[in-house]
This record gives C-alpha cells, structure tokens and sequence, in this order.
C-alpha cells in the first residue's frame, strides 16, 4: 500500500514555467512536509503544514509557492525556476507536528529538471 | 550550529555484517532516526532510538549512546537488495529533524 504518493514522478521545465508538484497522503496525517534532496546533501525542509496551516517555511525563495487545501493534499507551486533547483523533491506526512517525535513517511518524490 | 556527520559510501559483501555509524550534534536531543532509501524511491523509516542501548529488528538494529552523540546502524546477513542509502536524522530539542547526507551502501556479490 502506498501511503503517500507524489505526481508527478518526473518533470522537466524552463526557466520560465509553471508546473504544479502534488502530494497526497492516505494515512490520516494532520502534517505535510515538502522537502528539497539533492545529491551527497542532506535534506532540505522547505515547509510544513499542520493541520493545514503552514508552520514552517525555511526560507524558501518565493518561486516556490507551497498550498494545502485539506490535510491530505500538499501541493507546489513552481514558477521562474533556476537550474539549481533541479533536485529531487520529497513529501513527506506524520501523524502530528509540533512536539512530536512521530516518524514521518515519504512520497517517492518528484525529480525536476530545470533547464 | 547543528550537524549529522555520516560516511559518504560504504562497501560490504552478500552475508556480511556492516555497521554504519552516525554523529550528532544538535541543541537538545529528542531521539534518533533511521531511514533506507532505494534509488529513485522514498526514504522508508527503520528505526527511532532515544534511549540508550542497542534495539534489534530482525536483520536490522540500531544503537544509541546520548553521552557520546552517536549511533550506529548494523545489518547482518547482508542481501544484494540491502545496497541504498541509508538515512541518519536526529531531533532537536525543538523537534526539528537534522538530517545527515545519507551513507550508499553498495553490497558485492
């Protein structure tokens, strides 16, 4: 059973489009992660939603525009992106946020290629 | 600042047994992660230690010592399918997960 999944698995685009990522999770959770992996580099958290409100974002430029319209769907909103935001990017849901140490579980993620 | 500091790759034969350390430095500790991730595919959780000592799952265990920020991952009886990277992530004393760059793992025949 896949928990969380991610669509789309694989996207390339230019620098001057815009291209939504999605995220849905079928476990329950009330908070969704978006998190950046690239190569040899830890990951990256960009933003959390708790109960559909966002609670982090770490500064993240705003090309990427996080949305989450109920607890099971986080979307990412991509537009004028730069070739170094070509990565791997990750969903990820636990059951709590805020003073939690619940494992979170992950989508398969999104490669994105910039060109 | 905070930091994860894991080897980069590690090499380890079909059978074998292969530890895969991890050290922490993180304001305040809240526990301990590990997670696999095939290529191309999600990070799948495989332990959470926040007590000291060493916990088994099967092939798998993980150990924790809080006095000396350090844990360490071992696998036994070593399967080709065992080659991924592995993932060691602490929580701060804020529960924010600080990662570490992954250890890949690749298993030889």
């Amino acid at each position: 059973e896949t928990g969380v999944t991610q669509t789309p698995r694989h996207l390339v685009m230019g620098m001057t489009n815009k291209k939504s990522l999605k995220c849905e999770q079928h476990l329950g959770h009330n908070a969704m992660y978006w998190y950046k992996q690239s190569a040899k580099k830890p990951l990256e958290l960009m933003f959390v939603y708790n109960f559909k409100e966002q609670t982090e974002n770490n500064s993240v430029p705003s090309r990427f525009s996080p949305e989450c319209p109920n607890s099971s769907h986080l979307f990412l909103h991509l537009h004028t992106l730069q070739p170094e935001d070509s990565a791997l990017y990750l969903c990820a849901s636990s059951r709590d946020y805020t003073g939690s140490t619940d494992t979170q579980y992950f989508g398969p993620g999104t490669r994105l290629t910039v060109l | 600042g905070q930091n994860i500091d894991q080897p980069t790759e590690m090499t380890a034969t079909e059978g074998a047994i292969v530890q895969i350390n991890c050290t922490y430095q993180t304001s305040g500790f809240n526990g301990l992660f590990w997670y696999q991730q095939h290529a191309g595919e999600a990070p799948t959780f495989l332990s959470y230690n926040v007590l000291d000592g060493l916990e088994e799952k099967g092939r798998f265990s993980s150990f924790l010592s809080r006095s000396k920020g350090y844990s360490y991952l071992l696998l036994k009886e070593l399967q080709m399918k065992d080659s991924a990277s592995y993932l060691c992530a602490a929580l701060d004393s804020n529960y924010q997960l600080i990662w570490g760059a992954g250890t890949k793992l690749i298993i030889k025949p």
